[in-house]
């Protein structure tokens, strides 16, 4: 299947920096899904993209799909405590792209 | 609030007890996902519903699983004979319709088997 590949596994910013992380597939997609997952909560969804090229911004949070429609990149501007967490990139799979496949996340710690 | 609910939130079970787990949907969505996360990992795809019809099932997915969604609304997934491999997050998932491939995830139940 296809594997999403997201690197760092762990970010560790001061509060006010930006942080991006990126998200890089094997195959194309033609979808990119970004979330972000508290613990012991189930993944939020924060942006969808469905173009290549797409920038799409919701609140402090860009993200890009790569022209390659191979990445997608997710920028965090001016963070803040509550964006502590783990953010995971996903995209349609399988048979009929019915299923979603992810990343292993990138983990946000925001230092006060 | 009318996102996808779980349900129960936690679930502590002996090894070879049979566990079942509820998950309403999105009220107008069709589409309805499990899948399961263990720790470090994302979420891997178990089987998908649209309506009241299993479309697809994962490897992953063995024998002592089942799952059903009789009416088209909510829908429970079984674990038979539960091994401490099972142990994990089942988290479900729904979408409004065919080719809209955002899923909004519920808060998920966490097994631990014992």
């Amino acid at each position: 299947g296809q594997q999403l590949n997201q690197s760092p596994q762990s970010m560790f910013i001061q509060e006010g920096e930006d942080v991006s992380m990126n998200c890089t597939s094997s195959s194309i997609f033609n979808t990119w899904l970004w979330y972000k997952q508290d613990p012991g909560e189930g993944p939020v969804l924060l942006i969808a993209l469905y173009k290549a090229g797409e920038l799409t911004s919701n609140g402090r949070l860009t993200a890009q799909f790569g022209i390659t429609r191979k990445d997608s990149f997710l920028n965090i501007s001016a963070s803040i405590p509550s964006d502590v967490g783990i953010y995971f990139c996903a995209g349609p799979s399988g048979y009929g792209n019915n299923r979603l496949a992810f990343g292993k996340g990138n983990q946000v710690v925001v230092i006060p | 609030d009318t996102g996808v609910s779980q349900d129960p939130r936690h679930k502590i079970t002996k090894r070879g007890q049979n566990v079942t787990f509820r998950c309403d949907p999105i009220s107008e969505h069709n589409r309805l996902y499990w899948y399961r996360q263990t720790l470090g990992q994302g979420p891997e795809f178990l089987t998908y519903f649209q309506n009241e019809a299993q479309l697809e099932k994962s490897r992953l997915l063995s024998d002592r699983f089942s799952a059903e969604r009789p009416k088209g609304s909510f829908s429970t997934l079984e674990i038979q004979r539960t091994e401490q491999g099972d142990s994990a997050m089942y988290l479900c998932a729904s979408s409004s319709s065919p080719g809209v491939h955002e899923q909004y995830f519920g808060p998920g139940t966490r097994l631990t088997v014992t």
